[in-house]
């Protein structure tokens, strides 16, 4: 079935440090969203992509997706201690898959101030 | 608008057991999913339902099971309770379609099995 994988695990960065963390999907996504999850909290929708070499920003977050469709990539910079947290990358099923999300396993972001 | 909410918030259970999770999705929703969220496995996909018809399954036993109302509000239902059904439980709701568009997640139940 479809995988979705997140690298890193981990991270762990000193605040005004920047941050990547990518996705991998192991099939062509017509889309891609990326979710934020607070420790003790839920995950949070943070952004979609749809098209082919897309890249959106939200203020110090930059978003990319793949030319292939198969990649994608999420970029902090001079994280801030309000960066805590999980990121986690998901991409929709096809064929009869189509109504479900797969989530990759998430990197975990931790800020020294 | 209010936001998804889920009962109970924590649940402690006995192996053999079966617990019953409800969720109440955003006003206008009729998509609700369910996803097992471990630190080992991460998020995992249980089920999805739109206008109380399951759409789509994830890879989990018999054991586990929903339903959803004519008002979309979900319910699931795992039955013969095991140690590693322990798990923040969570719905997510949203408008439905494919492929699914953003997910609004509710706050979870988390289920403790002994």
């Amino acid at each position: 079935g479809q995988q979705v994988m997140q690298i890193p695990q981990y991270q762990h960065v000193q605040e005004g440090e920047d941050f990547t963390t990518y996705c991998n999907s192991s099939t062509t996504l017509s889309n891609i969203q990326w979710y934020k999850q607070r420790p003790g909290g839920h995950p949070v929708f943070l952004i979609q992509l749809v098209k082919s070499g897309e890249v959106k920003k939200q203020k110090r977050l930059t978003f990319q997706f793949g030319e292939a469709k198969k990649n994608s990539s999420l970029h902090i910079t001079a994280t801030q201690t309000t960066d805590v947290g999980t990121y986690f990358c998901a991409g929709p099923g096809s064929g009869g898959s189509n109504y479900k999300l797969t989530f990759g396993k998430g990197t975990l972001l931790t800020v020294n101030p | 608008k209010a936001g998804v909410t889920q009962t109970p918030r924590y649940l402690i259970k006995t192996r053999g057991q079966q617990v019953t999770l409800s969720c109440s999705p955003i006003s206008g929703h009729r998509s609700v999913s369910w996803y097992q969220q471990t630190p080992g496995q991460g998020l995992q996909f249980l089920f999805e339902y739109f206008s109380e018809t399951q759409r789509n399954k994830g890879n989990f036993p018999g054991r586990f099971s929903g339903r959803q109302f004519s008002n979309s509000r979900s319910e699931m239902n795992v039955s013969t309770l095991e140690l590693g059904d322990s798990a923040l439980y969570l719905c997510a709701s949203s408008l439905g379609g494919a492929p699914p568009p953003e997910q609004y997640f509710g706050p979870g139940t988390r289920l403790t099995v002994t």
